[in-house]
């Protein structure tokens, strides 16, 4: 079956440097998402992607955040200067279309901790 | 603001018993819901959904039943196995055609199942 995969597994950066989460998206989704869970937490929204740009982000998604699709199959999101609380795990998802019969389908995650 | 909430963090069911986790919703605006497993170092997992329209769907071993007034949603597994230990998060979604929707999913903080054998 195929699957959402996403590199790395585990992310280890300094206050203030610059990530960069990778995901492929199954090959046929046409929708993509970004979540997040801090440790002990709900699983939080923090934006979604079509046709190229954001359909919607949410409060946590603030300037420092960024997404880009810079090939047909990579999905990636950006964290400019981190900080001590964007420690999560950070799930991509994609999906075939919208609401009924189009679950989301999840990646393993990054574990992105931040020193 | 808990839009979604799954108010047992845990549940201990027996091999072979049913397995009830409840959710429940404050946002009338949700009419679709979904039901994700997951185990540890992995990804929720799609496990079952309902629309509003419906208030009962069923899949093998799990059924999802909706009661709208309540704003309820609770997930059966029978007979329970113990590969079904895992978290459950509850999720909803505003559907889009209703003008006021919304893309994002809304997750409850999960349910912990563990299957004794």
């Amino acid at each position: 079956e195929p699957e959402v995969t996403q590199t790395p597994s585990h992310q280890v950066t300094q206050m203030g440097q610059e990530v960069i989460l990778r995901c492929v998206p199954i090959s046929n989704h046409l929708y993509f998402y970004w979540y997040r869970q801090i440790l002990g937490q709900k699983v939080e929204f923090l934006v979604s992607f079509y046709n190229n740009e954001i359909s919607e982000k949410s409060e946590i998604f603030d300037d420092q955040f960024s997404v880009e699709r810079p090939d047909g199959s990579n999905f990636t999101l950006k964290i400019r200067s981190t900080k001590l609380e964007d420690s999560a795990m950070y799930f991509c998802a994609s999906s075939v279309g919208q609401g009924d019969n189009s679950p989301l389908h999840f990646g393993n995650g990054t574990r992105l901790t931040v020193t | 603001d808990q839009q979604v909430k799954q108010n047992s963090p845990s549940l201990s069911v027996q091999e072979g018993r049913i397995s009830i986790l409840n959710c429940d919703y404050t946002n009338s605006m949700f009419d679709y819901f979904l039901w994700y497993k997951k185990y540890p170092a992995e990804g929720p997992t799609f496990l079952i959904s309902i629309s509003s329209i419906k208030d009962k769907n069923e899949d093998g071993r799990f059924t999802v039943f909706l009661n709208k007034s309540a704003k309820h949603l609770s997930l059966h597994i029978v007979p329970s196995q113990p590969g079904d230990s895992a978290v459950y998060f509850c999720a909803a979604l505003a559907a889009p055609y209703s003008g006021a929707g919304s893309y994002q999913l809304t997750f409850g903080k999960g349910t912990k199942l563990s299957v004794i054998p």
